[in-house]
């Protein structure tokens, strides 16, 4: 469901090293995933996404894996730079009437990077 | 192409005052429109949405309004603003039926005081 009233997780990495953000989303039926990054006082960004009949998908630098047995969904980021601290949201689309749909954001993660 | 604003990028406005922040989009027609709002260190919260003109949806029951009086034009509006209003709004589009996902806006911080 949406993300409202709870702090946001953290995640804090050492730059050149590869981050992993996990989401987990609610509905069996959302055949469509994307991730977004929200850079401090920004809009959310479009990074990458993936089809529900795709268990893997990569772009530069960022991969994104679907485990659809359990509902899963995580983005790795090769060869974390301080550019990518960002706030990283998972988001879930599902149809809503006629053709369409409403995309549910996950909770989000604060990737902090260290030099 | 297709852009986005959002305006004004910040706002400082006193409890009890009116608020009205715009979103107009621009290179497509027919969009389906969205608010959303985000509380600092928060997850992103569904306010409104517009599939048309004079069409509006609301997700969570407030204190705020929207109205879409134009088909690329997305208006969100208070009467009276409340402290608990403070936040980072943000307007979102995407191309009806297209299942691609939403582009979003710069965003308005408003504070409240």
């Amino acid at each position: 469901g949406e993300s409202v009233g709870l702090h946001l997780p953290t995640l804090s990495v050492q730059e050149g090293d590869n981050s992993i953000i996990n989401c987990a989303y609610s509905n069996s039926a959302s055949d469509y995933f994307i991730w977004y990054k929200q850079e401090s006082g920004k809009g959310p960004q479009f990074i990458i996404d993936i089809r529900s009949n795709m268990d893997k998908r990569q772009g530069q630098r960022v991969t994104v894996l679907l485990n659809k047995t359990v509902k899963h969904l995580s983005l790795q980021i090769a060869a974390t730079q301080p550019g990518d601290s960002a706030v990283y949201f998972c988001a879930e689309n599902l149809a809503w009437g006629g053709s369409n749909y409403k995309l549910t954001f996950g909770k989000g993660t604060l990737l902090t990077v260290n030099p | 192409s297709q852009t986005i604003h959002q305006w004004p990028a910040t706002l400082v406005q006193p409890v009890g005052s009116p608020l009205s922040l715009e979103c107009t989009v621009e290179g497509t027609s027919n969009p389906n429109l969205y608010w959303y709002r985000q509380a600092a260190g928060r997850g992103l919260q569904l306010l409104f949405y517009s599939v048309g003109i004079g069409q509006i949806s609301s997700e969570v029951p407030q204190n705020l309004s929207a109205s879409r009086p134009q088909d690329r034009q997305f208006i969100l509006s208070s009467k009276k603003l409340l402290l608990s209003d403070s936040g980072f709004y943000l307007c979102a589009w995407e191309v009806k039926g297209h299942h691609y996902g939403y582009t979003f806006g710069s965003g308005t911080r408003l504070t409240v005081v």
